[in-house]
């Protein structure tokens, strides 16, 4: 069974730092990666996805990720945060495209003055 | 962009009672669309995925017959929390997606339920 783990529960960064977000998973075949952000009280919205190809993914809002087989990572990252950007974040996996998603807890972003 | 819309997006209702919440692509047909539960500070657990036209496909541990999942256009889906109890209080996200199950899903901004 697929599995997602998000070792860090909440991080809190000051702006204009850098951030990394961790996201190791469990899957047999070659996965389909998601990060997905959410703010209080709302839906979610994609920030970037991985099927295949280049393993450094770009998304929206300046966000990237990487995709590394060997250590089962797909860790979210940002060179400079912003005060907007404090939310929560969830990596998700799937066999196949967007179907069947499975999500992790979650690492609630917090960001300092 | 794709976007979806949840209603209500939040309700009090009490003990014993039936809910019905609606989710709805705007600007798309959706031909699947999936429904989540939220607990605090937890994660998306998917309850089920349902195609237009068909019978929804519960996941393990979802009892159907007490959330009723309808799929009767492209635009509408809606889930009925039927005697509802204080336990099914919970944060109930969908998400649709198009032509097909493999594309893009695009998720509504939830409801909020609390059963009193």
């Amino acid at each position: 069974a697929q599995s997602v783990t998000q070792p860090d529960i909440h991080i809190t960064v000051s702006e204009g730092a850098s951030l990394e977000l961790r996201c190791n998973y469990s899957y047999g075949a070659t996965p389909y990666l998601f990060w997905y952000v959410q703010s209080p009280g709302q839906g979610l919205q994609l920030l970037l996805k991985y099927f295949s190809g280049d393993t450094l993914v770009q998304g929206i809002k300046g966000f990237e990720a990487e995709f590394k087989r060997s250590q089962s990572s797909f860790n979210l990252r940002k060179p400079s945060v912003h005060w907007s950007d404090a939310a929560e974040y969830f990596c998700a996996v799937g066999p196949s495209g967007y179907s069947t998603l499975t999500f992790g807890k979650g690492t609630m972003l917090l960001v300092s003055p | 962009g794709a976007v979806v819309s949840q209603h209500p997006s939040w309700v009090i209702c009490k003990s014993g009672t039936s809910v019905k919440i609606e989710c709805r692509s705007l600007d798309f047909q959706a031909t699947t669309m999936f429904w989540y539960r939220q607990f605090p500070k937890q994660s998306l657990m998917l309850m089920a995925t349902s195609n237009e036209g068909s019978k929804a496909t519960y996941e393990q541990g979802v009892e159907k017959d007490k959330f009723l999942i309808n799929h009767a256009s492209l635009t509408l889906s809606t889930l009925t929390v039927t005697s509802a109890h204080p336990e099914d209080s919970s944060f109930y996200i969908c998400s649709a997606s198009e032509r097909g199950p493999t594309n893009e899903q695009y998720f509504g901004p939830g409801t909020r339920l609390t059963v009193t």
